[in-house]
Order: C-alpha cells, then structure tokens, then sequence
C-alpha cells in the first residue's frame, strides 16, 4: 500500500531536549516536504527537499533541521525545542514538486513541548 | 481523532442534501488552486485542482467554482455523505513562484444522518 508514515504518532516532551520524527515514504517519489498545522493558521511549510541531499527552507525554518540522506526517510529534527513549537506535523510526498494531485500526506505527529 | 481547530467554521448539512464550502483567498495574481479534505485524525487529502483560466472543474460528485473577480472558490458537494464528515480547505499558489503554497483554516463539514 502506498502511504507515508511518521513516527511517533504522539509525543510530549520537556523544553531543550533534541528530538527527531521520522518520515517514510515508499512510493520512490522524490519531493518529500514537513508542515505545521496550529489553529486559526493553516498548514505552513517548515522545510522541503527536492531530492537526495537536496533541501530546502520553507515559510517557517527556524528551530528545525531536516537530512535527505536516502530517498524514501525525511527526518524533522529539533534541536532544542520550544513551547511555540508545539503543534501537529505533517510530512507528505509526491513523485516530484507540484504535483499536488499526487501529493501524500502523512498521518501527522503531535508535538507538546512543555 | 486530533482537531486541527478549535474554532473552525461549521456547515451542518443533512445527508443527501448538496454541501458548499467557500473560500476567500487573498493574493490577485493566484492562478492555481486546491482543496483538500482532512478527516479526523488524518492528513490532508487532495480532492479537486482548478486554474484560474477556468471558472468550473467537476469530478466525482465535487465542483469547484472560482470566481476571480472577488477572490472567491467553492466546493460543492454533491448528495452529501457521512463519509464526508471532515475539515475541507483550500490552497493557492502563484505560478512562477519558488514553492509557495498558501492554505486556508478551513471550514468543517458535519453531515447528519
């Protein structure tokens, strides 16, 4: 079954201690990108990555760092994370940028950082 | 399942009846856009596109209508479903621009039985 997959599904954690969600996708699709979602605001783009070894900021970069290593993984990592940084992820993909018709979102993460 | 809003506008519609949901979107020189349905606990989902050289794009049991004039976008569903139940919203882009989708808040959808 094509699908993207995140992990974990839920966590909660303490201000300043680094964290890594991991992404999935099986579909061989290069474009692979991370959003937030908060109320009242929309989805908002943190990171994208075109390719392998290939990324790039979105609107909402600052306090996250993202690795392309393999084709399939895109891990959300957070270096020391904040309040403000709690919220819902979600990682999607599609076989290349802007083909949002093929775009798969992921199940999505949230995050409570206390 | 996980909200993704506390506040969110609601349509209530019976099941069977036709559903529309609006958007307003806010930059002029848009000229692609999306939208989405994000049931309870779930990503985004695409559901339908239209350009903005079109007024009308019809799939399966959706419309979306695009009114450029006021900045405006509908989805209309059709003999609405409990299946339909979710958040739906809506994403613009500019074409020629470096990534840049911008998403709406959205509207939820409850459809009763």
């Amino acid at each position: 079954e094509a699908q993207v997959t995140q992990n974990p599904r839920y966590l909660i954690t303490v201000t300043g201690k680094k964290l890594t969600v991991t992404c999935s996708q099986n579909m061989n699709h290069e474009y692979m990108s991370w959003y937030r979602q908060d109320p009242g605001l929309g989805l908002r783009q943190i990171y994208y990555s075109m390719n392998v070894e290939v990324t790039d900021k979105g609107d909402v970069p600052e306090g996250y760092k993202v690795s392309r290593k393999e084709k399939r993984n895109f891990p959300l990592i957070l270096e020391s994370p904040s309040p403000n940084q709690t919220s819902l992820y979600f990682c999607a993909s599609s076989s290349q940028w802007r083909r949002y018709n093929e775009q798969f979102f992921g199940p999505g993460t949230r995050l409570t950082v206390l | 399942g996980e909200s993704v809003g506390l506040h969110l506008p609601t349509l209530s519609v019976q099941e069977g009846d036709n559903s529309i949901i609006n958007c307003a979107y806010s930059n002029s020189a848009s000229d692609y856009f999306i939208w989405y349905k994000q049931e309870s606990g779930k990503g985004p989902q695409f559901i339908i596109d239209i350009r903005s050289n079109m007024d009308k794009r019809q799939g399966q049991r959706v419309t979306v209508l695009l009114n450029k004039t006021v900045k405006h976008l509908s989805l209309q569903i059709a003999a609405t479903q409990p299946g339909d139940s979710a958040v739906y919203f809506c994403a613009e882009i500019k074409d020629g621009t470096a990534s840049k989708l911008t998403f709406g808040t959205g509207t939820r959808l409850q459809v009763t039985l």
